[in-house]
């Protein structure tokens, strides 16, 4: 069965500063693997995601995230936090099952960021 | 592009009532997901449909199904409403089953007293 634990339900910055968001998984085959964005009364949009080939990837808004296998981990950075990138983020990792997998996304508990002036 | 679009945004059931959630899944996909999210939680996948059939199921009760149609556009049915239904439901599509992206709707609030 696949997880996801987010550490820290809230974070807080200050604005310029550097965003990190963490995230662990456990996956019983090679997993697939994603940060969404949700901003208040709205849905999940796709900031980035991992599923084969370069581990460090990047995303949207300046967004970047590593896929480290052997500490199971896919924290999300941002070098310089902006005040529109308060929003609630979640994790998810998707099973990479050969092709068998039918993509049900497992989500961890979300992290409400936060940037002040 | 039209994106995934869901309706009703919000609505009020009471208790033992039946509901029917909509969406439209983007143009061109054919795999629709469905997943509830409570409040200050992050969202549970109830189930998936591709091309007309479920293609997969979390852990929700059968009072909880869905359809999706040859347009490919789905519905998600709740009978038997409880209070800890009330949630966020949120609808995505991709263009097929595994790794394909999936596109969130807006979600639609649903209350139940």
């Amino acid at each position: 069965a696949q997880s996801v634990t987010q550490l820290g339900s809230h974070v807080s910055v200050s604005e310029g500063a550097l965003v990190l968001l963490r995230c662990n998984y456990s996956s019983s085959v090679p997993p697939y693997l994603f940060w969404y964005v949700q901003y208040p009364n709205q849905g999940l949009q796709l900031l980035l995601k991992y599923t084969t080939g370069a581990t460090l990837v990047k995303g949207i808004n300046g967004f970047e995230a590593e896929f480290k296998k052997s500490e199971t981990s896919f924290h999300l950075t941002k070098p310089s936090a902006h005040m529109s990138d308060a929003a609630e983020y979640f994790c998810a990792v998707s099973e990479n099952a050969g092709g068998t997998s039918y993509g049900k996304l497992t989500f961890g508990q979300g992290t409400i960021l936060t940037v002040h002036p | 592009e039209t994106g995934v679009t869901q309706s009703p945004t919000h609505l009020i059931k009471t208790r033992g009532q039946q509901v029917t959630l909509r969406c439209s899944s983007q143009s061109g996909h054919n795999t629709v997901s469905w997943y509830q999210q409570a409040l200050g939680q992050g969202p549970q996948f109830i189930f998936q449909y591709y091309r007309e059939e479920e293609n997969g199921r979390g852990n929700f009760p059968p009072r909880f199904s869905g359809l999706q149609f040859p347009n490919y556009s789905s519905e998600l049915n709740v009978n038997a409403l409880e209070l800890d239904d009330s949630a966020l439901y949120l609808c995505a599509s991709s263009l097929g089953t595994g790794s394909y992206e999936q596109y969130f709707g807006p979600g639609t609030r649903l209350t139940v007293t």
